[in-house]
Order: structure tokens, then C-alpha cells, then sequence
């Protein structure tokens, strides 16, 4: 595609809920990220994909978060049981290859508020 | 702990003045530095970058300056323009290749 696109682009959930998150990478790019960003805030990594292997979970805050890329594309990023604390801007990006000189490519990111 | 720090949240600067962006780190491991820039609505998108084997780095008004011993990276855009109106996020790797970024700076050019 063009550029990487996430959806939605807003969601308020009601605390306890469970949440999707779906990002779709520049279709040639075999890297793909997440990132959370809270108000005022730098994005954070959460989580990377090298096509549908997920060598890196290190950055997700809690096991209520996961995140997959089944067949190398399109990934979700699902958030179980949300807390307030969740409430946050969650970024998408992809890069051709992996490393921090492969350039990333953000979405628009999805704001996420948890009441 | 914050390990890419912008201290300062915002900036205003005079339209065809330069603008000053500064970043300083504290992991000496780093050893890329990128800045990016975004704009309300939309994602973060990458500005210019420079190894920890230069010092400088130059792409047209963009300027990136490395200093090592201090860890401290500075941005430099002359002239500045109404469209260089953003944030502005200066961030950092390391072996790992994992991306941290500072909690950004805004910048406002004023007419």
C-alpha cells in the first residue's frame, strides 16, 4: 500500500474489556513495530515482527498484551481485560528490513482511552 | 530513566531564523541517532540520522551535529519555514537496534 494504515483510529473502551488493534504495513516491508505512545510522551517499543516470527516481546508492559502477524502482513495488537493505566496512543510502523537503519514508517496510530 | 532526553518542550523561533532542537543521552552504547518529525494527526516520519563515527551530518536546511563526549546531539534547520511547524523527536540505538526516543520538543515558527 501507499503508506501504513492502522484501524481504528480512535477507541473508548470501558475498562475490563478486551481491545484490537489492526495495523497494515507497507506491503514490501518485512519489519513491522509496535509502539506505545502516552500523552506527552516519546513512542515506546512494545513489540517487532520479521515477517511472522515475533523475536522481540520484551517492551509489552503485562501478558494482557499481545500481538501477532500470522501470515506476515497485517498485524493486531490485542490488549485483554484493559486497565486505565492502557489509555494511550498505540503506534504502527514497518521498515524494509530490521535494524535501526531501515527507516520506519509510522501510521497514524490509534488512540486508545479506557474509561 | 529516561535515556534520550529533550529538555525542552517547546520552541519558537522566527520564520528564515535557525532553529536549534538539542538532545542529550546517557547510554554511551548508542551508537545511531535519528530525529523525526511529526505533524498533528499523523504517525512520526524520519528526518535525517547520523552514525556515532561522524560528527555531522547535512541534508539540505537539516543539520545534525554529534557530539560524543557530551552526549549531546543538536538539529539545526536553516532557513526555518512555516512548515517546519512540528514535533520534532530526537532518538537513539544502540546494539540492540532497538529505536528510543525523547518525549520530543515542539517547534513554532513564527511569521
Amino acid at each position: 500500500g501507499a503508506g501504513v494504515s492502522q484501524s481504528p483510529r480512535y477507541k473508548v473502551t470501558k475498562r475490563g474489556q478486551d481491545v484490537t488493534l489492526r495495523c497494515d504495513p507497507i506491503s514490501s516491508h518485512a519489519t513491522l513495530y509496535w509502539y506505545q505512545q502516552a500523552l506527552g510522551q516519546g513512542p515506546e517499543f512494545l513489540t517487532y515482527f520479521n515477517y511472522e516470527a515475533q523475536p522481540d516481546k520484551s517492551g509489552l508492559p503485562s501478558d494482557r498484551f499481545s500481538a501477532e502477524r500470522p501470515e506476515g502482513s497485517i498485524s493486531t495488537l490485542t490488549i485483554q481485560r484493559t486497565e486505565q493505566r492502557d489509555s494511550a496512543m498505540y503506534r504502527c510502523a514497518s521498515s524494509l528490513g530490521w535494524g535501526a537503519q531501515d527507516t520506519q514508517y509510522f501510521g497514524p496510530g490509534t488512540r486508545l482511552t479506557v474509561l | 530513566d529516561q535515556q534520550v532526553k529533550q529538555n525542552s518542550p517547546s520552541l519558537s523561533v522566527q520564520e528564515g531564523r535557525i532553529s536549534i532542537l538539542n538532545c542529550d543521552y546517557t547510554n554511551s552504547m548508542f551508537d545511531y541517532f535519528l530525529w523525526y518529525k511529526k505533524y498533528p494527526a499523523e504517525g512520526p516520519t524520519f528526518l535525517i540520522s547520523i552514525s556515532s563515527i561522524k560528527d555531522k551530518n547535512e541534508d539540505g536546511r537539516f543539520t545534525v551535529f554529534l557530539n560524543k563526549s557530551a552526549k549531546h546531539l543538536s538539529l539545526h534547520i536553516v532557513p526555518s519555514q512555516p512548515g517546519d511547524s512540528a514535533v520534532y523527536f530526537c532518538a537513539a540505538s544502540g546494539r540492540d537496534d532497538k529505536i528510543i526516543f525523547g518525549k520530543g520538543t515542539r517547534l513554532h515558527i513564527l511569521p
